[in-house]
């Protein structure tokens, strides 16, 4: 598609278990990135990266979230051992120039929302 | 350290009126970019302007306008004759020229009523 893609769109998982969103950003873009946007709040930098690599991990809540990204492409968010203070919705964007032409605008997927139970 | 203030939690107006957005923003950076998203129900944030920190002069999209003005250290939004169509919730956002980090404000959600 053209646009950036998550999944899954909805996820309802229980306290201690593992889960993981992707997201498949808008092709040829570099930047990629994840939110989260807890019930009626903003949203919350979680970490960003530049082709496969994350100059910036420190939004990450803790250590039971880590990221990855595979061949400049498609991004994969991983919480471990969720929490109830987890559920959100966790929204991936793509951006499509390198860090120092970045004029900024962000292209943002539907998000994808993790309940924990 | 950035910050991006949008003290009005919630506006509700009636169809047809004049709705201002307000967008206070904080940076010791000397170049930036301010923007304006929309996020309709249906959940997908949608860009709507940015701003240079060195352009101030006023912007137009039809019924939208935005006034940047760096004294105040503000980015505020107007709707002209609000629509239905124009509930959501709107997010101002901020982001340094050479950084690649882009800090959102909480948001305001905008009701407009028939």
């Amino acid at each position: 598609g053209a646009g950036v893609s998550q999944s899954p769109s909805n996820k309802v998982t229980e306290k201690g278990k593992d889960v993981e969103l992707r997201c498949d950003p808008i092709s040829g873009h570099t930047a990629l990135y994840w939110y989260r946007q807890s019930l009626g709040q903003g949203l919350e930098f979680l970490i960003y990266f530049q082709g496969n690599s994350a100059p910036d991990k420190s939004g990450l809540p803790s250590d039971r979230f880590s990221a990855e990204r595979t061949g400049g492409s498609v991004s994969t968010l991983t919480i471990q051992r969720t929490q109830q203070e987890d559920s959100a919705v966790y929204l991936c964007a793509s951006s499509p120039r390198g860090i120092l032409t970045n004029t900024g605008e962000l292209f943002f997927g539907e998000g994808s929302r993790l309940t924990v139970l | 350290a950035q910050k991006v203030t949008q003290a009005q939690t919630e506006i509700s107006v009636v169809e047809k009126e004049d709705v201002t957005l307000d967008c206070v923003y904080e940076t010791r950076d000397t170049t930036y970019y301010l923007f304006w998203y929309k996020q309709p129900p249906s959940g997908e944030l949608v860009f709507l302007i940015r701003r240079n920190s060195f352009d101030e002069q006023n912007e137009i999209s039809g019924r939208y306008s935005w006034n940047f003005q760096k004294s105040t250290s503000s980015f505020n939004f107007t709707i002209t004759a609000s629509q239905v169509v124009d509930s959501a919730v709107y997010f101002c956002a901020l982001r340094d020229t050479g950084g690649f980090k882009t800090i959102f404000g909480a948001g305001t959600r905008l009701f407009v009523k028939a």
